[in-house]
């Protein structure tokens, strides 16, 4: 059965500051892997989706890597602002429908002013 | 643009109460799901629907019920609460639930089990 960790649990750290935030599993043997973001009250809101023939993905500050090898991601953020405060997770697609995601606990971040 | 809309935000029920718990999609999407989040867990699929009259079980089944009349709508159903369903719970939906679509999700239900 696949399991996803993240490490940190949680991080506090000044702005502007570039930083990493930590995703293991199990099983290589995935499909993809997801980097979702949680703010307090909502729900999640999908940030960047790396395939397993890929090696990473960038959407403006953000940048995730995928090392299936080592059964590793990270997501790098860099120029933090406050409003990057959220928690962050990932979720690795094992199965071969969206039934096959597993959830890591995800990273909260917080961002000081 | 809704998206995915769930109703209602908060929720207190008796234990042995039954509520049905809404999600709604406009966005023409065939795979709907839900999950819930406890806190130091990850999210756990409930149950999820490929399409209307079809729906399958996930990893924590037990306690709930659903069924996909429409496209539109999946409703989840607790028949007779109990205070281990106290969580959030989150509606799920892709276009077809393909394995590299992106998932849209809803804001999300407390639901609290007295």
């Amino acid at each position: 059965k696949q399991e996803v960790t993240q490490i940190p649990a949680a991080l506090s750290v000044p702005e502007g500051e570039n930083l990493v935030l930590n995703c293991s599993f199990t099983d290589s043997a995935i499909y993809n892997l997801q980097w979702f973001r949680q703010d307090p009250g909502k729900g999640l809101t999908s940030l960047l989706l790396i395939q397993s023939s890929q090696r990473e993905q960038t959407s403006g500050r953000l940048n995730a890597s995928l090392d299936k090898s080592s059964g590793r991601s990270t997501l790098y953020i860099a120029a933090s602002q406050p409003g990057d405060s959220a928690t962050y997770l990932c979720a690795a697609h094992s199965g071969g429908g969206a039934d096959g995601l597993t959830f890591g606990k995800g990273t909260h971040l917080i961002i000081q002013p | 643009n809704a998206g995915v809309t769930q109703t209602p935000k908060f929720q207190v029920l008796k234990t042995g109460q039954s509520m049905t718990l809404q999600c709604a999609q406009d966005m023409n999407h065939e795979y709907m799901s839900w999950y819930r989040q406890d806190p130091g867990m990850g999210l756990r699929l409930i149950h999820y629907s490929v399409g209307a009259g079809i729906t399958d079980q996930g990893e924590v089944p037990n306690g709930y019920n659903v069924s996909r009349s429409t496209t539109e709508d999946f409703p989840l159903r607790l028949l007779s609460a109990a205070p281990s369903q106290t969580s959030v719970y989150f509606c799920a939906s892709s276009y077809y639930g393909g394995a590299n679509e992106k998932l849209f999700f809803g804001s999300g239900t407390q639901l609290s089990v007295l």
